[in-house]
């Protein structure tokens, strides 16, 4: 199996902060990896797919990086409805195997 | 506009079984692709399988873990998806999303989700 690991496991910051996310991948699966947003109680929402491409509908102040092992998800200027958890999810795998992040919880400080 | 609905969830004792049901719409379901995703309390999401179209050969495909005791199927008439769940462990208490599997960037992405049905395994 590909494991995902993201980092930090919890990040506390204020509305406006530029914030970053990371992920890596236990062996390289390209640009093969996707974001997803997830408010409490609610399925997660994608953000990202293929690493850097912005999902219809999501706001551009979401952008993502990254190939081979190591991507980031950046926020440019939080707001009150990025308050949420963020997991990343590998869709290399093929057979489909696809794995996803132990998830990132963005506070407010 | 696009809808997920699941149900069937509930609480049932170890070893049991329990099929849960997708109900869709405001797409064209028999050329969808198919996954279940759950989500145990506290963690990540994990994929569960996925199910291709039929135009697309219906391939069925699971997680290693949970290969065996899962079948997933769709009846593309009902524009509805099914997850039969056989010998029920505690561990698998979670949500249970259906989800329109998106080929987007030349990737899949999980891009529309029900609201998902809590399935508990408890004695």
């Amino acid at each position: 199996d590909i494991q995902m690991t993201q980092s930090p496991s919890s990040l506390s910051a204020s509305v406006g902060d530029r914030v970053t996310i990371t992920c890596r991948a236990s062996q390289s699966i390209s640009n093969y990896l996707n974001w997803y947003r997830q408010e409490p109680g609610k399925a997660p929402n994608l953000l990202i797919f293929a690493a850097s491409s912005l999902e219809s509908g999501v706001p551009s102040r979401f952008s993502g990086s990254g190939s081979g092992t190591d991507f980031s998800l950046t926020i440019s200027s939080l707001q009150p409805e990025d308050f949420a958890t963020y997991f990343c999810q590998q869709s290399y795998s093929n057979p489909p195997e696809y794995t996803f992040g132990q998830g990132t919880k963005l506070e407010i400080k | 506009e696009v809808q997920l609905v699941e149900s069937g969830g509930g609480l049932v004792n170890p070893g049991e079984s329990l099929t849960l049901s997708c109900a869709a719409s405001g797409f064209n379901f028999s050329l969808a692709w198919l996954s279940w995703v759950r989500q145990a309390p506290g963690r990540g999401p994990q994929w569960v399988g996925r199910i291709k179209s039929r135009s697309a050969g219906g391939t069925i495909d699971y997680a290693a873990p949970l290969k065996g005791r899962l079948a997933i199927s769709r009846d593309d008439s009902r524009n509805t998806l099914y997850l039969q769940m056989n010998s029920l462990k505690t561990e698998d208490t979670a949500v249970y999303f259906c989800t329109w599997d998106a080929y987007k960037g030349g990737t899949y992405s999980f891009a529309h989700w029900g609201q998902g049905a809590l399935v508990s395994v408890s004695s």
